[in-house]
């Protein structure tokens, strides 16, 4: 079964600082990535995915993830943080085949962002 | 606004007592899944439907807890006697067929006093 692990539970950064959010996964087979985001209030809202080819991934809102098979990695990244990126994020994993599919969550990183 | 739509949002009940919560995806999505969130937490997948079919419900949701999609359309996910313990966020997602994109709803958040 697959799982993923997010070490990080809280993380405060200053506006305008670099991001990087820590995810790490395991799955048997090459995984489907995904990143969510989650404002207060808010449904989930998925931030970018990686299913395969290039291993490094845009997404909305200027984020980017990057896979590494070796690490069983991939974290998030964003060279300048807004305060609006202030928000839960979560890390997941998709496996399944034939038309079923699954996709795990992580337990969250909360993102602090602070002028 | 055409996105997954979850009622109640908010449902305060009594331990013992039953509740039903609806989750209305977005139309032509063939995939429904149902997830519970609680403080701390990431999403913990509860059951999956394609169509009205239900083709997985997890091992750690017990007897209490029914879920259907009897026309392919919304789902009401059931919890019968309800427990301290019930008390989280349900969150329902939809998905097209061939995407792995899950849209989810606001949530419904349950309180069992």
């Amino acid at each position: 079964a697959q799982s993923v692990t997010q070490p990080d539970i809280h993380i405060t950064v200053s506006e305008g600082a670099s991001l990087e959010l820590r995810c790490n996964y395991s799955y048997g087979a090459t995984p489907y990535l995904f990143w969510y985001v989650q404002s207060p209030g808010q449904g989930l809202q998925l931030l970018l995915k990686y299913f395969s080819g290039d291993t490094l991934v845009q997404g909305i809102k200027g984020f980017e993830a990057e896979f590494k098979r070796s690490q069983s990695s991939f974290n998030l990244r964003k060279p300048s943080v807004h305060w609006s990126d202030a928000a839960e994020y979560f890390c997941a994993v998709g496996a399944g085949s034939g038309g079923y599919q699954k996709v795990t969550f992580g337990t969250g990183t909360k993102l602090q962002v602070i002028p | 606004d055409t996105g997954v739509s979850q009622n109640p949002r908010h449902k305060i009940t009594k331990r013992g007592q039953n509740v039903t919560f609806r989750c209305d995806p977005i139309s032509e999505h063939n995939r429904l899944y149902w997830y519970r969130q609680t403080l701390g937490q990431g999403p913990e997948f509860l059951t999956y439907f394609q169509n009205e079919a239900q083709l997985e419900k997890s091992r750690l949701l017990s007897d209490r807890f029914s879920a259907e999609r009897p026309k392919g359309s919304f789902s009401t996910l059931e919890i019968q006697r309800t427990e301290q313990g019930d008390s989280a966020m349900y969150l329902c997602a939809s998905s097209p067929l061939a995407s792995w994109e899950l849209f989810f709803g606001e949530g419904s958040r349950l309180t069992v006093l």
